[in-house]
């Protein structure tokens, strides 16, 4: 079974710009939640979509938004690009969602995006 | 102060030696995970707890809800559980995860 994949691994941008990142759930989940991990600020939680629609979203500015699809795909994008937006932007994907979820997270690789 | 906080930071052992990090929290939580993180960053998921004790393998994890209180053992470390271990919990009437911030762990051959 394939797992949690994410794509691009590895993106540079410059300030300003704007980003799109994808992550494909595994097969059957429905529920993908996207964080951020940054070496100050360790890993904050983003949002998470269920069903195409955001169920939860976390404490960033609104530059930060995300979609999923009907295939359960989801992306996020991130517009107008600062410096501290360079991060590893990771995504999970889960059967159900948030708290209701008892099993595992399965998380992607990651995004590493560097913004110069 | 982080409302999920890990102890050790930086945890350095011999291999054979028994590990255990800690993870408290000083809201009410509905669940708690354990991750790993190896260098290049995928994270991987070890246990999911309410309640209780969980083991698989040579992993371990225990958790007491009313002490708030969560621990990861790991007996018989080896190098290759070199890693970063994070703890990530549930608030109530929540499902934002929140993380601790970690534990970097190295175990010497």
């Amino acid at each position: 079974k394939a797992g949690v994949t994410q794509t691009p691994r590895y993106l540079i941008k410059t300030r300003g710009q704007q980003v799109t990142l994808s992550c494909s759930p595994i097969s059957g989940h429905r529920s993908v939640s996207w964080y951020q991990q940054t070496p100050g600020q360790g890993l904050q939680f983003l949002f998470e979509y269920f069903s195409e629609t955001q169920r939860n979203k976390g404490n960033f500015p609104g530059r930060f938004s995300g979609r999923q699809f009907s295939n359960s795909r989801s992306e996020m994008n991130v517009s107008t690009l600062e410096l501290g937006d360079s991060a590893l932007y990771l995504c999970a994907s889960s059967l159900v969602s948030g708290r209701a979820n008892t099993g595992e997270l399965f998380f992607g690789e990651g995004s590493r995006l560097t913004v110069l | 102060k982080n409302e999920v906080e890990q102890s050790p930071q930086n945890l350095t052992a011999q291999e054979g030696e028994f590990i255990t990090i800690n993870c408290s929290y000083s809201v009410g939580i509905s669940a708690l995970h354990w991750l790993q993180q190896h260098p290049g960053g995928g994270i991987v998921s070890l246990f999911m707890l309410s309640s209780g004790k969980k083991k698989h393998g040579r992993l371990i994890a225990t958790i007491n809800i009313q002490e708030k209180h969560s621990s990861l053992h790991i007996t018989a470390s080896h190098p290759r559980d070199s890693a970063v271990y994070i703890c990530a919990a549930f608030p109530y009437n929540t499902d934002k995860l929140i993380f601790g911030t970690g534990t970097r762990l190295q175990v010497f051959p």
